[in-house]
């Protein structure tokens, strides 16, 4: 089983500023990456897949990027509505598909 | 549009079983792989099951092996999963998700999710 790992797991940043989540898998999982936010309450939604494509609707300052074992999600520009709970998910080695622990962004 | 609803969430003893449904619409249900998704409150996310579209590839995780059982119709465009000798730590908010691609990829739609709490 691919073991997820997110960092940190909870971010302080102030509106307007840049956020930076990652996530680390245990074994390479090529760009088969997904990462999905949760506000309280809700259910998930799909952010980026294939490591680095935005969903459709997805704003153009969320970006992911890497390969292999180390992943990068980053909110350019911080708003409001962005701040919730961040998962990363790995579909390359699957049963079981495996998500990260998640990562809290908070306002600062 | 694409929508989930799951339904058949509750309470229940340990050792007592429950079904839960989600009903799928805005999409050609027969041509999409579906998943259950499990959240204990305040945890993170954990994948349950999942099911082909035509149900011929069905896999569980290790911990509800052997107890839970996914199925679907899609003559109803619903998906089930069958929970049977409930635990307390099976406690969770179940979401069905889609599916994008088929086998090996990632989750492009939720549902709401509903909340199955067992307890003496």
């Amino acid at each position: 089983e691919i073991v997820m790992t997110q960092s940190p797991a909870t971010l302080s940043v102030s509106p307007g500023e840049r956020a930076t989540l990652s996530c680390r898998a245990s074994q390479s999982v090529s760009s088969n990456l997904a990462w999905y936010q949760q506000k309280p309450g809700q259910a998930p939604r799909l952010l980026i897949y294939g490591a680095s494509t935005r969903a459709t609707g997805i704003p153009a300052r969320f970006s992911g990027s890497g390969s292999g074992t180390e992943f990068t999600l980053t909110i350019s520009s911080l708003q409001s509505e962005d701040f919730a709970v961040y998962y990363c998910q790995q579909y390359e080695d699957w049963p079981p598909y495996t998500f990260g622990q998640g990562t809290k962004l908070e306002i600062k | 549009q694409v929508q989930l609803v799951e339904s058949g969430g509750g309470v229940v003893q340990p050792g007592m079983s429950l079904r839960l449904s989600c009903a799928a619409s805005g999409f050609p249900f027969s041509g999409y792989v579906m998943h259950w998704v499990r959240q204990a409150p305040g945890k993170g996310l954990e994948w349950v099951s999942l099911i082909s579209f035509d149900g011929s590839d069905i896999y569980y995780a290790d911990s509800v092996q052997g107890r839970f059982t996914i199925s679907r119709d899609n003559s109803k465009n619903t998906v089930y999963l069958q929970m049977s000798s409930l635990r307390p730590e099976d406690t969770a908010v179940y979401y069905c998700a889609r599916e994008r691609g088929y086998l090996g990829s990632f989750f492009d739609y939720w549902g709401q999710g509903t909340l199955v709490t067992v307890s003496s």
